[in-house]
């Protein structure tokens, strides 16, 4: 089945240490994206990548990072400079260029860091 | 900037009746898209429907409908014959900027769904 995994679904982690968060996506999707969920807040772009090896920063991007080395995979990394990274965390994935206006996600991940 | 705004924290229906979740969208794109996503208990992000900005036509999906009015900049939803399953969170969403096709969330609208 096609699709987008992102594992674990809970993760919890001590303060002062990173953490990466899994997505992977077996629908050949140029595009791949990184949403943080906050209650009351909707969602938030953090990172987004178009093509493999080449990424950008969202709007809230500090005090993360990620890797796109893989056209199926695009982890995300919450370090220890994030200062309020317990949070919810949704990965999308899409075509790139003008058809890719429907963005697919994946399960999520909630992180609780305390 | 592009924004977007729904003004309804939380809405209840009874069953099989029609419920409206109201958005309003800010965007100097001429070209673009709008999207509601439905988010149930499980959290996970459903596409309900979508709006080419171009299309004068609302776009319909089988119970779900929308009322799209571009000079307002207005994208509701309507709901017909609410069921117990439609019980979520919805997003209303607008996709421009054909560089990143960044997505642009609301703030959501709890939909209850009563018996």
């Amino acid at each position: 089945d096609g699709g987008i995994t992102q594992s674990p679904k809970y993760l919890f982690r001590k303060e002062g240490q990173n953490v990466t968060l899994s997505c992977e996506q077996n629908l050949n999707h140029d595009a791949m994206y990184w949403y943080r969920q906050d209650p009351g807040q909707g969602l938030r772009l953090i990172y987004y990548s178009q093509i493999v090896n080449d990424f950008q920063k969202g709007d809230i991007a500090e005090g993360y990072s990620v890797s796109r080395e893989k056209k199926e995979s695009f982890p995300l990394t919450v370090t220890s400079a994030q200062k309020n990274p317990t949070a919810f965390y949704l990965c999308a994935s899409g075509k790139s260029g003008t058809a890719s206006y429907e963005q697919y996600f994946g399960p999520g991940t909630r992180l609780t860091v305390t | 900037a592009q924004t977007v705004t729904q003004s309804q924290p939380e809405m209840s229906v009874q069953e099989a009746e029609t419920v409206t979740l109201s958005c309003t969208y800010d965007t100097s794109e001429s070209d673009y898209y709008l999207f509601w996503y439905k988010q149930p208990p499980s959290r996970q992000m459903i596409l309900v429907i979508r709006q080419e900005a171009y299309k004068q036509q609302n776009a319909t999906e089988n119970r779900f409908s929308v009322n799209f009015q571009k000079a307002a900049k207005s994208f509701s939803l309507k709901i017909s014959d609410s069921q117990l399953g439609d019980a979520a969170m919805y997003f209303c969403a607008s996709l421009g900027d054909g560089a990143t096709n960044k997505l642009i969330f609301g703030t959501g609208t709890l939909l209850a769904v009563q018996p």
